[in-house]
């Protein structure tokens, strides 16, 4: 299995334009999660789906962020507009029984 | 909500020896409890987990160990190699999907 697949690995924006990160999960999982990783606050639960639908979105930082998951095998976490507080690395993950989750390897976002 | 701690924050030891990263949790009805090792640039991978109807488990020089009562586990690695070094992170899960991390260990294994 290839594993969960981000895109892109890296990006870099400037200040108010529009950021989209696409994830697609491991075939056969029905739960998907996004992340945020960063030094001052490490890892946190941003958003989750059990079977395209958004289960609990408490941490969603505020309306700027949205995530949509349109079918099993694709997400998308959008920022609009960023700032440079959102500098980040953004990892999905996915799970079969929504124990155990799976990791991608994340995109590191950077906002100037 | 779930607050989990998680110590130390760094951990160094020689090449062989066994290295022990402790997490407590504040939520009794908390009760699933994974371990993540992250290496620099990639995502967390799944190491082991236990769920609170167990006191322990074990995979080959890795090793779990929760105790309910006092609300802490903990992961033991014995054997270590240069390949161990990274960062180790535990959470606590009480709803399903819902995990809350520690902070993270970086562990440095000594050649």
């Amino acid at each position: 299995d290839a594993g969960v697949i981000q895109s892109p690995r890296h990006e870099v924006t400037e200040m108010g334009q529009e950021v989209t990160l696409r994830c697609k999960p491991i075939s056969g999982h029905d739960y998907l999660f996004w992340y945020r990783q960063t030094m001052m606050r490490g890892l946190e639960l941003l958003i989750y789906f059990n079977n395209n639908v958004p289960i609990d979105d408490s941490g969603m930082p505020e309306d700027r962020f949205s995530a949509k998951m349109p079918n099993a095998s694709f997400s998308t976490l959008k920022i609009q507009p960023s700032e440079p507080r959102d500098s980040a690395v953004y990892f999905c993950a996915s799970s079969r029984d929504n124990y155990e989750q799976y990791f991608g390897p994340g995109t590191r976002l950077t906002v100037t | 909500g779930e607050n989990v701690e998680q110590h130390p924050s760094t951990l160094s030891v020689q090449e062989g020896d066994s290295a022990v990263i402790k997490c407590t949790y504040s939520d009794s009805a908390s009760n699933y409890f994974p371990w993540y090792k992250q290496e620099l640039g990639k995502g967390p991978q799944l190491i082991i987990d236990i769920r609170s109807n167990v006191g322990g488990k074990k995979d080959q020089r890795i090793a779990v160990t929760l105790n309910k009562t006092a609300k802490h586990f903990s992961l033991h690695i014995t054997e270590t190699q240069p390949e161990d070094s990274a960062v180790y992170f535990c959470a606590a899960s009480k709803y399903r999907g819902q995990l809350t991390f520690g902070s993270g260990t970086q562990l440095t294994v000594l050649p």
